[in-house]
């Protein structure tokens, strides 16, 4: 099966600090990849839509210049929270598309970040 | 409006017992797919099952069942047997067009009892 790694998988900051997370599709080329947020107990939340080339579509309420998201490459996507803030603290979780079989979606392992 | 929605914040099941998940969907869309994940303590994600929105039958994947009612807009996930590594958060998640992203509900966490 498709895999999707993330680097890395937990990350403390100070605040004001900026945080750089890793999303890659191993075996595969995403022209699509998606970042959630996880607050803890609670759903996933979109936050963005990246496509390789372009410019992210961020959802509505998601501040685009605090979470920025660069998608180089087809195998490649990464979220950079800038001047983070305890509130920032949460599971950071990478979907990558792959628009063959049932799937669709592979996730990656998802990355803790505290903002301390 | 919500799309998804999971009505059990929880749910305990005893070990070797069938338990259902309920889940019931908004869309208008005649084109959409159905997914469940589980959500260990690690937090990976992990696909489960997929119903598409044409489908006849209802989707099956070993332990795994989906009760699809597209009338109903209901599509709950029974898990046969239950085993204590069953344990974990259960999302219902939608996509609607092709090319959208997934959409989840808020989960139900499941705990299974020995």
């Amino acid at each position: 099966g498709a895999v999707v790694s993330q680097h890395p998988s937990w990350v403390i900051c100070k605040s004001g600090t900026s945080v750089k997370i890793e999303c890659r599709s191993l075996d595969f080329q995403a022209t699509t990849m998606f970042w959630y947020r996880q607050f803890p107990k609670q759903s996933l939340m979109l936050m963005a839509t990246s496509n390789e080339g372009s410019k992210a579509t961020y959802e509505q309420g998601v501040e685009k210049d605090k979470f920025l998201i660069n998608h180089a490459s087809l195998t490649l996507s990464t979220l950079t929270v800038t001047s983070a803030h305890p509130e920032d603290s949460s599971f950071y979780i990478c979907s990558a598309r792959l628009l063959a079989g049932v799937v669709e979606q592979y996730f990656g392992p998802g990355t803790r970040l505290t903002v301390t | 409006a919500q799309k998804i929605t999971q009505t059990q914040p929880g749910m305990f099941v005893q070990e070797k017992e069938a338990v259902t998940l309920d889940c019931t969907y908004d869309t208008s869309d005649p084109s959409y797919g159905l997914f469940w994940y589980k959500q260990p303590s690690s937090g990976e994600m992990i696909f489960l099952i997929y119903q598409g929105s044409y489908d006849q039958q209802n989707a099956t994947e070993g332990r795994y069942s989906l009760n699809f009612q597209k009338a109903r807009k209901s599509a709950n996930l029974v898990i046969s047997a239950s085993q204590l590594g069953d344990s974990a958060m259960y999302f219902c998640a939608m996509r609607e067009a092709r090319n959208t992203p997934l959409v989840f509900g808020k989960g139900t966490r499941l705990s299974v009892i020995a």
